[in-house]
């Protein structure tokens, strides 16, 4: 079973909207950490924010935010106020334990095109 | 500047012919992994290593070796490259394990590709 699920393969909106991007994971691990990178054509991983299970509030960073909804098992990006420059594959991942297997777990990305 | 060098960026080879695809990062991490990147797959692991001849498999490790003799080199060897062994691939480090503050850092790729 997948571990990792973004079931966006591509996603397309508009300049200066907000969009949410979708991440669902599957562990029986009660410490866990999540992690969602950018990927733009240039094919660099970007990293851009990280929520650890423990954690009592939602991740921010800047203009990105994690919802973190732990009974769902879900941890969605959220961008606000889109940009050109936001264009890119993103990838959401997850690390099982405080020690564990000592590797990031990735779903497969979401393309996103944001349109002028 | 702290990074995480990969070489070569591109490679063209053809089967069964031996290459190594260098990994070397300036951080002192103790931990350091392979993955490689497929269409439609995400990225997914091939071998890591928490330590200087500490290394382990990781999901998809069959055609690929490694070693790592110094903490900051971890060289990734197809002994006989095939061309499903076509790919994106990335090394990566951190103080391990990975987390908020010790977060992955990524190289900037090797698209590899067998004839």
């Amino acid at each position: 079973a997948q571990k990792i699920t973004q079931t966006q393969p591509g996603m397309f909106v508009q300049e200066k909207e907000a969009v949410t991007l979708d991440c669902t994971y599957d562990t029986s691990d009660p410490s866990y950490g999540l992690f969602w990178y950018k990927q733009p054509s240039s094919g660099e991983m970007i990293f851009l924010i990280y929520q650890g299970s423990y954690d009592q509030q939602n991740a921010t960073e800047g203009r990105y935010s994690l919802n973190f909804q732990k009974a769902r098992k879900s941890a969605n990006l959220v961008i606000s106020a889109s940009q050109l420059g936001d264009s890119a594959m993103y990838f959401c991942a997850m690390r099982e334990g405080l020690q564990g297997a000592q590797k990031l777990v990735f779903g497969q990305g979401t393309r996103l095109t944001i349109n002028p | 500047e702290a990074q995480v060098t990969q070489n070569p960026r591109y490679l063209i080879t053809v089967t069964g012919k031996k290459l190594t695809v260098t990994c070397s990062q300036n951080m002192n991490h103790e931990y350091m992994s392979w993955y490689r990147q497929d269409p439609g797959l995400g990225l997914r692991q091939i071998y890591y290593s928490m330590n200087v001849e500490v290394t382990d498999k990781g999901d998809v490790p069959e055609g690929y070796k490694v070693s790592r003799k110094e903490k900051r080199n971890f060289p990734l060897i197809l002994e006989s490259p095939s061309p499903n062994q076509t790919s994106l691939y990335f090394c990566a480090s951190s103080f391990a394990p990975p987390s908020g503050t010790n977060g992955y850092t990524f190289g900037s790729g090797t698209r590899l590709t067998v004839v």
